[in-house]
């Protein structure tokens, strides 16, 4: 199983960024997927998660309406669209296939 | 403040045995699985519980889980000193629709 993050870096309060975790070994197209985030030196928190069909997704409250899961079963990816971003959203951003398997990350910067 | 409680530190000599608990409310870990999570410095967190008390292939059996009511426990025996590590429980949230994951422990081999 392999999960790589990719679209993290710097962006400025206000700003948007869309993250990829491409999937491979294991069948993506069955398999629920979550993004998990962790601001330095603190703990996990769980940000969305989307069904293996992609017909339900779920967020943290604090992500409503700016944050959006989707995934691509046909090139075995899920996106996470983050918009207004804001300094509370600076962490490192995981994928994770059904909070089993954990991509090694990226980190999301929101400074000015 | 986390949804679910974990202390924010243990500790054990080698050899020893460990527990780290987990606390939480009838939504979560009342009606639902827990999962532990098991993170080094700079790495990502890796599997070691699910389902309350399962563990995946090629977790030694030295992790072991348990739940009762809105509680759950992570012991591990025979402390090693690579056991040294951040520890995370998790659970799904029935009131908040969402995943929610306690503060996390980090645990010190003396």
């Amino acid at each position: 199983v392999q999960l790589v993050e990719s679209g993290g870096g710097v962006v400025q309060p206000g700003g948007s960024l869309r993250l990829s975790c491409a999937a491979s070994g294991f069948t993506f197209s069955t398999s629920g997927m979550h993004w998990v985030r962790q601001a330095p030196g603190k703990g996990l928190q769980w940000v969305a998660f989307v069904r293996s069909d992609g017909s339900n997704k779920y967020y943290v409250d604090s992500v409503k309406g700016r944050f959006t899961i989707s995934r691509d079963n046909s090139k075995n990816t899920v996106f996470l669209q983050m918009n207004s971003l804001s300094v509370e959203d600076t962490a490192v951003y995981y994928c994770a296939q059904d909070l089993w398997n954990w991509g090694q990350g990226t980190l999301v910067t929101v400074s000015s | 403040q986390s949804v679910l409680t974990q202390p924010p530190s243990a500790s054990g000599t080698p050899g020893q045995r460990v527990t780290i608990s987990c606390s939480g409310s009838s939504s979560n870990i009342g009606s639902n699985n827990v999962y532990w999570y098991l993170q080094l410095p700079g790495t990502a967190p890796k599997l070691l519980i699910y389902r309350n008390n399962q563990r995946p292939s090629g977790v030694p059996d030295r992790f072991s889980g348990s739940k009762s009511g809105t509680s759950a426990s992570l012991a591990i025996s025979g402390l090693r000193s690579e056991d040294e590590a951040d520890y995370y429980c998790a659970a799904w949230d029935d009131s908040l629709s969402g995943w929610v994951f306690g503060g996390g422990t980090k645990l010190t081999v003396l």
